[in-house]
């Protein structure tokens, strides 16, 4: 089936550790983006991407970095430099004509947690 | 700034109809969405509006008022199944794609 898969779903880290969170997708959609949810909080936007090699900084990418290589895969890796890490992350696609109408596909999330 | 604004938590009856509102102050706008989400899950989309007017799909309408910068999601026969938040977001950017969301209503259905 197609979807986007995000993995994994739980994850804790000790402070001043770095970590990689995975995002595949095999929707063949050209645009991908990560998320930031906090509990009674909207979703903030972190990196987006259009096309592979190719990303853009959204409104909190300070202290996240992401790569494109790959069309469908968009990892998101959290740094020591992020001072609020503790937090439910989530991956999105879609299609470059879906995006005219907002439509975003959503992975399963990953929560983190640091101890 | 760039902001909606939705009513933190709706409490309904199972099998009645509930009005979610969604009030927005963007610097464009390309029209409104809505997503549920489930607790601890992923969003998923319900609608979209660019253009004055509702849309129905089954028992979830979604309205738009470009004028009042204003829009509501209805849904109608509530089920339990229906409890969840759901959000409203706004693409205000043509450039960028980019969303802006709402903070989210937590509807709760009481049997």
């Amino acid at each position: 089936d197609g979807g986007i898969t995000q993995s994994p779903k739980y994850l804790f880290r000790k402070e001043g550790q770095n970590v990689t969170l995975s995002c595949e997708q095999n929707l063949n959609h050209d645009a991908m983006y990560w998320y930031r949810q906090d509990p009674g909080q909207g979703l903030r936007l972190i990196y987006y991407s259009q096309i592979v090699n190719d990303f853009q900084k959204g409104d909190i990418a300070e202290g996240y970095s992401v790569s494109r290589e790959k069309k469908e895969s968009f990892p998101l890796t959290v740094t020591s430099a992020q001072k609020n890490p503790t937090a439910f992350y989530l991956c999105a696609s879609t299609e470059a004509r879906q995006e005219n109408t907002g439509e975003l596909f959503f992975g399963e999330g990953s929560r983190l947690t640091v101890l | 700034g760039q902001s909606l604004e939705q009513p933190s938590e709706v409490t309904a009856v199972e099998g009645a109809i509930v009005q979610i509102n969604c009030t927005y102050q963007t610097s464009g706008f390309y029209g409104l969405s809505w997503y549920q989400q489930h607790d601890g899950g992923a969003p998923t989309f319900l609608s979209y509006n660019a253009l004055d007017g509702l849309e129905e799909t089954g028992r979830f309408s979604s309205f738009l008022s470009r004028s009042d910068s204003y829009g509501y999601l209805l849904l109608q026969e509530l089920q339990m199944k229906d409890s969840a938040s759901y959000f409203c977001a706004v693409r205000g950017d043509d450039s960028n794609y980019q969303l802006i969301w709402g903070a989210g209503t937590k509807l709760i259905i009481k049997p």
